[in-house]
């Protein structure tokens, strides 16, 4: 089946500095990417839609010159928080849709913890 | 935009029993329905899913049921083990045909089952 794969795991960063996490489709061409972001006990929540090769989406109230979203091949998107504040702690997670009936799948998150 | 609501936050059954999660959505033009399990710190697995034109779907304990016409649709689980304990969540779509299509997510549900 379709497999995503997401990294890092886990990442701890000081505030002030960047971090980029990877989302790797692995077996299928994923000509749609989205990034989630999802707080302690509550619901994924849509921060923004990449389709190679163009600009992301960003969704209402997600800053995109903080979290910058590179689709630049149909196996690869990152997802960069730049100058991270503990505020951006959280776990993120991507998604990732295909043609040919490939179904929506989602990577295996990354925790970040900004200290 | 899509908004999916998801009742209740939290459930408690005894092994065995029951487990019925409900959920509505506001956009008569989604088709897509699927259900996710999640377990602390994953990613969220997909169990069931269901498209408009099909009223119910089974797959040995889970079942999802889906009213169009009042925008409802639920996710049933029989026999429960303490396996099943997770927060699920619900989710609607457009489904493009194109295999690239945005979920909307319900808030969850923790499910706990109790040997």
């Amino acid at each position: 089946g379709a497999v995503v794969s997401q990294h890092p795991s886990r990442v701890i960063c000081k505030s002030g500095t960047s971090v980029k996490i990877e989302c790797r489709s692995l077996d299928f061409q994923a000509t749609t990417m989205f990034w989630y972001r999802q707080f302690p006990k509550k619901s994924l929540m849509l921060m923004a839609t990449s389709n190679e090769g163009s600009k992301a989406t960003y969704e209402q109230g997600v800053e995109k010159d903080k979290f910058l979203i590179n689709h630049a091949s149909l196996t690869l998107s990152t997802l960069t928080v730049t100058s991270a504040h503990p505020e951006d702690s959280s776990f993120y997670i991507c998604s990732a849709t295909g043609t040919g009936g490939y179904g929506y799948t989602f990577g295996s998150g990354t925790r970040l913890t900004v200290v | 935009g899509e908004n999916v609501e998801q009742h209740p936050s939290t459930l408690s059954v005894q092994e065995g029993d029951s487990a019925v999660i409900k959920c509505t959505y506001s956009d008569s033009a989604s088709n897509y329905f699927p259900w996710y399990k999640q377990e602390l710190g994953k990613r969220p697995q997909l169990i069931i899913d269901i498209r408009s034109n099909v009223g119910e779907k089974k797959d040995q304990r889970i079942a999802v049921t889906l009213n169009k016409t009042a925008k409802h649709f639920s996710l049933h689980i029989t026999e429960t083990q303490p396996e099943d304990s997770a927060v699920y969540f619900c989710a609607a779509s457009k489904d493009s045909g194109a295999g690239s299509y945005q979920l909307t997510f319900g808030k969850g549900t923790k499910l706990s089952v109790i040997p």
